[in-house]
C-alpha cells in the first residue's frame, strides 16, 4: 500500500460544478498539506498549502484536512475549462526531520467540459 | 531568472547510453530537489541539496544515477548505462529554504530510452 492513496480518475464535469478531490494517507508523521495543479506537458504548480487540521479557502479553491482520519480534500467551485489538468496531492513531515521531501499522490485527471 | 529552467526538454536515449540532465534553479533559492515521474504516476523524490550539499540522495533508484551541484546553484542529474524504466519525466524543484517554504518546479525534461 503506498503512503498516499489518490483516485487517479478521470473525472469529467460540465462548466460551473462543484469538483471535489480527495487522498487518504497512512504515515502519521505527515504534518503539511499541499495541492499542486499540472497542466500537460508542463511542471506542477502549488495551489493550496496548509499546515493544520480545518478549512483554508483561496478564491474558487477549498482545501480541507482531516487528521484524526488522514484525509484531504480540495474543493474548487463554479469550475471552469482551464481548471482542466491534473491535481496531485502532497505531503511533508514536519519540521526537523524530512519536511523537504514531498510525497505525492499518483494525480487526478480533471475535465471541465464548457 | 524567472522560474526553474531545465535542458534539454526532451531527451530520447538508446538504451546503455549516458545522459545529463540540466536544472538551473530560480536565482538565490538555496534548496534544490530531483524528482522523478513515471507516466500517469505522481512525482517520487530523488534527492535533494541544500546549496552544494546533497543532504539526502535516499529515492536515487540505482548507483547508475548521480546528482550534483558544485558551485550551489546550476544542477546536473547523470544517469548512466541508461535502461527503459528509466523513461520517465526529471522534474527539478528549487525553494527559498528547506521544507516549510514553496517549491517551484520546472517543466521537466521527458527522457526515453529506446
Amino acid at each position: 500500500q503506498k503512503e498516499v492513496e489518490q483516485d487517479p480518475g478521470p473525472l469529467s464535469v460540465p462548466e460551473g460544478a462543484i469538483v471535489s478531490l480527495n487522498c487518504t494517507y497512512s504515515n502519521s508523521a505527515f504534518q503539511y498539506f499541499m495541492w499542486y495543479r499540472q497542466y500537460s506537458r508542463k511542471g506542477p504548480e502549488l495551489l493550496m498549502y496548509t499546515y493544520s487540521s480545518g478549512n483554508k479557502e483561496d478564491g474558487r479553491f477549498t482545501a480541507q484536512v482531516d487528521k484524526s482520519s488522514k484525509y484531504i480534500s480540495l474543493f474548487i467551485r463554479d469550475s471552469q475549462p482551464s481548471d482542466s489538468a491534473t491535481y496531485l496531492c502532497a505531503m511533508s513531515e514536519s519540521s526537523g526531520g524530512s519536511n523537504y521531501k514531498l510525497t505525492f499522490g499518483k494525480g487526478t485527471l480533471l475535465t471541465v467540459n464548457p | 531568472g524567472a522560474g526553474v529552467s531545465q535542458s534539454p526538454r526532451y531527451k530520447v536515449a538508446k538504451r546503455g547510453q549516458d545522459v545529463a540532465l540540466r536544472c538551473d534553479p530560480i536565482s538565490g533559492h538555496v534548496s534544490l530537489f530531483w524528482y522523478q515521474q513515471a507516466l500517469g504516476q505522481g512525482p517520487e523524490f530523488l534527492t535533494y541539496f541544500q546549496n552544494e550539499a546533497q543532504l539526502d540522495k535516499s529515492g536515487l533508484p540505482s548507483d547508475r544515477f548521480f546528482a550534483e551541484r558544485p558551485e550551489g546553484s546550476v544542477s546536473t542529474l547523470k544517469i548512466q548505462r541508461t535502461q527503459q524504466e528509466d523513461s520517465a519525466v526529471y522534474l527539478c524543484a528549487s525553494s527559498i529554504l528547506g521544507g516549510d517554504t514553496e517549491a517551484f518546479f520546472g517543466q521537466g525534461t521527458r527522457l526515453t530510452v529506446v
